[in-house]
């Protein structure tokens, strides 16, 4: 049974709107969420990460919002730019990220166009 | 610095047929990690290291072996390899959690697909 779920395979934005992807969990004892990007033919690159003890964190045009009783995360990027048009992965860990036993989603794929 | 680094890049197999991928980071990290990402799916955990000379199995182990003599390196095995195997395999590393690491954010190679035939 998957633990982390990202319903939406796929997304496509207008350029300079928001982008927001979701993320689903339902293993309670995750305390450490991350988003990875990832470009085709490259590996992951760490995009954003939150703790189980915060409701949101922000870096730049990336903000990860965390709804614990809901068990939901999303990733809201602002604007959103062609440049940004990869897959995104959601992540999360039950050992506050000391150990990395990361459960990742499927992933969403962004398209963000002109 | 180069980072996590993988090779080969690419590689077919028959099956039956032995290989071992090579994983080699130069961030001094402590941990290491071995994935399978396969079409429609998320990374899956094959085997990870928590330091020289330690491994222990992630979601997806069997097939697998690996083994860390040196803090820099991880090498996946597939001893006897088979279709089920073919896939991409992304190495990653993370530092120790403390200091600048807010927790496990792992540093990924490019990966290295895998085609058994």
């Amino acid at each position: 049974d998957q633990q982390v779920k990202q319903n939406s395979p796929s997304l496509s934005v207008q350029e300079g709107r928001i982008s927001i992807l979701n993320c689903d969990y339902t293993n309670s004892m995750f305390d450490y969420f991350l988003w990875y990007k990832k470009y085709p033919a490259e590996g992951p690159t760490f995009l954003i990460s939150i703790s189980s003890i915060k409701d949101k964190n922000e870096d730049g045009r990336f903000t990860v919002f965390l709804n614990k009783s809901a068990k939901h995360l999303s990733l809201h990027i602002v604007p959103s730019q062609p440049g940004d048009s990869a897959v995104y992965f959601c992540a999360a860990s039950d050992d506050g990220g000391s150990q990395g036993n990361l459960i990742f989603g499927k992933g969403t794929k962004l398209s963000v166009k002109p | 610095n180069a980072g996590v680094t993988q090779t080969p890049k690419f590689r077919v197999l028959k099956t039956g047929q032995s290989m071992t991928l090579l994983c080699a980071q130069d961030m001094n990290h402590e941990y290491m990690y071995w994935y399978r990402q396969d079409p429609g799916m998320g990374l899956r955990l094959i085997h990870y290291s928590v330091g020289e000379g330690t491994t222990a199995k992630g979601e997806v182990p069997d097939g697998y072996n690996v083994s860390r003599l040196k803090k820099q390196n991880f090498l996946l095995g597939l001893e006897s390899a088979a279709p089920s195997q073919t896939s991409v395999y992304f190495c990653a590393s993370s530092p120790l959690m403390g200091g600048t690491s807010l927790g496990n954010e792992q540093f990924f190679g490019p990966g290295t697909r895998l085609t058994v035939l």
